[in-house]
């Protein structure tokens, strides 16, 4: 089982929807938690960055972290073609993130 | 442009040659990270560096991988005696210290035939 679970997809909605992605993690130990977007052939970029359990916003973008039950989303409103990528998670034990663990990313599709 | 510079950014190698890669990070970025990520899949950590010094290697580099980075700036990765299964992306990330956003490049991708 790998440490972090990711449905892969491929997601397809229609602009303007709401879209959830989710994780779940095996490892407690996980305390740092990231969403990471990336376009095709292109290297990831950091969305968004919370610690411990709760939520934390920005602009469209909302993540949830509950550690009890060892699940993390992403929620993206108002969605746009623009928001086409792959959403990767990662998750790290320490501040200093030397070493991310990454889920697999689930590939999204916004519809015009 | 001044992000995460790697080169060269496409690489195809008959199996059993040698290969280096380059990473140049964001200017007084004193942490460099090397991922590997294959299709379909997330990136998976390799390395990191702060400053000159390695500080930690996953048990994925093999014997055949090294990575340097001699002065503090940008760093090599050279995968010797290449397989078919190193046929993947090679990401490298920088920061400033730890606990802030790493920046990622936009990879090399690695072909061997």
């Amino acid at each position: 089982q790998k440490e972090v679970e990711q449905d892969p997809g491929p997601l397809s909605v229609p602009e303007g929807a709401i879209v959830s992605l989710n994780c779940t993690y095996s490892n407690s130990a996980f305390q740092y938690f990231m969403w990471y977007r990336q376009y095709s052939r292109k290297g990831p970029e950091l969305l968004m960055y919370t610690y411990s359990s709760g939520n934390k916003e920005d602009g469209r973008f909302t993540a949830q972290v509950d550690k009890s039950s060892k699940y993390i989303s992403l929620f993206i409103r108002d969605s746009q073609p623009s928001d086409s990528a792959t959403y990767l998670c990662a998750m790290s034990e320490d501040f200093g993130n030397e070493k991310l663990t990454f889920g697999t990313g689930t590939r999204l599709t916004i519809i015009p | 442009d001044t992000g995460v510079s790697q080169n060269p950014r496409h690489k195809i190698t008959k199996r059993g040659q040698n290969v280096t890669f380059r990473c140049d990070p964001i200017s007084e970025h004193n942490r460099l990270y090397w991922y590997r990520q294959t299709l379909g899949q997330g990136p998976e950590f390799l390395t990191y560096f702060q400053n000159e010094a390695q500080l930690e290697k996953s048990r994925l580099l093999s014997d055949r991988f090294s990575a340097e980075r001699p002065k503090g700036s940008f760093s090599t990765l050279e995968i010797q005696r290449t397989e078919q299964g190193d046929s993947a992306m090679y990401l490298c990330a920088s920061s400033w210290g730890g606990g802030n956003t790493i920046y990622f490049g936009e990879g090399s991708w690695l072909t061997v035939v």
